[in-house]
């Protein structure tokens, strides 16, 4: 079965600074995706990238971005320029790409971040 | 406007007593899930179904119950077996098999009396 882990329970990050959150994952299978989830106070889940473990390139958005190590298991999310609107629990999450998969996700236990004024 | 709506935004129930939360998508998407949000833990997947009239346990289905009859309609049972529901629950939607991304609804805390 698939695991992921975010060992980084929560995390503090100056405004307009740059930070990186921590996320790994466990599985046999070769093909997948990565996401990495925000959580504002409202509690709405918003999609904030999403990786295709078949690509070499690292998936980019905006101030958004990631370090995706296969090898490793390792997909970490790094924030540029880091504003207040970004405070927010961080969920790292995994599903398969099996034809027969049911689009699951599995998600880790999340990392909650504060942005300094 | 497309998207997934919950409703109630809050619930309590009593003890011995079954609720259920309900969650409807306008997004024509064919899979409907259910987690379970509780503090430190993340979210942990209770059913989902990848099409009308069927569905499938999740992590922990235990003490819950599930319906879709509908395209539209994934509403969630808490039964009165289920000894610890205070949680938030989110339902979500998306394309059935390879690709797409999962929609999240705005979600339902759930508490006892």
């Amino acid at each position: 079965a698939q695991t992921v882990t975010q060992s980084q329970p929560e995390m503090s990050v100056q405004e307009a600074e740059t930070v990186t959150l921590s996320c790994t994952y466990d599985t046999s299978e070769s093909d997948y995706y990565l996401f990495w989830y925000k959580q504002p106070p409202s509690r709405q889940m918003i999609l904030v990238i999403r990786q295709e473990a078949y690509k070499q390139q690292n998936a980019t958005e905006n101030r958004f971005s990631v370090n995706f190590q296969k090898a490793a298991k390792s997909f970490s999310l790094k924030i540029s320029d880091s504003q207040l609107g970004d405070a927010a629990m961080y969920f790292c999450a995994y599903r398969s790409r099996d034809g027969g998969a049911t689009n699951k996700l599995i998600f880790g236990t999340g990392t909650l971040l504060a942005v300094q004024p | 406007d497309g998207g997934i709506t919950q409703s109630p935004k809050y619930l309590f129930r009593k003890e011995g007593q079954n609720v259920t939360l309900s969650c409807e998508q306008n997004l024509n998407h064919d899979a409907m899930y259910w987690y379970r949000q509780d503090p430190g833990q993340g979210l942990r997947l209770i059913y989902y179904s990848q099409i009308v009239n069927d569905f499938q346990k999740g992590d922990i289905a235990e003490g819950y119950s599930v319906s879709r009859e509908k395209k539209e309609s994934f509403p969630l049972t808490v039964t009165s077996a289920q000894k610890n529901p205070t949680a938030f629950y989110l339902c979500a939607s998306g394309y059935r098999g390879l690709g797409g991304k999962l929609f999240f609804g705005s979600g339902t805390q759930l508490s006892v009396l």
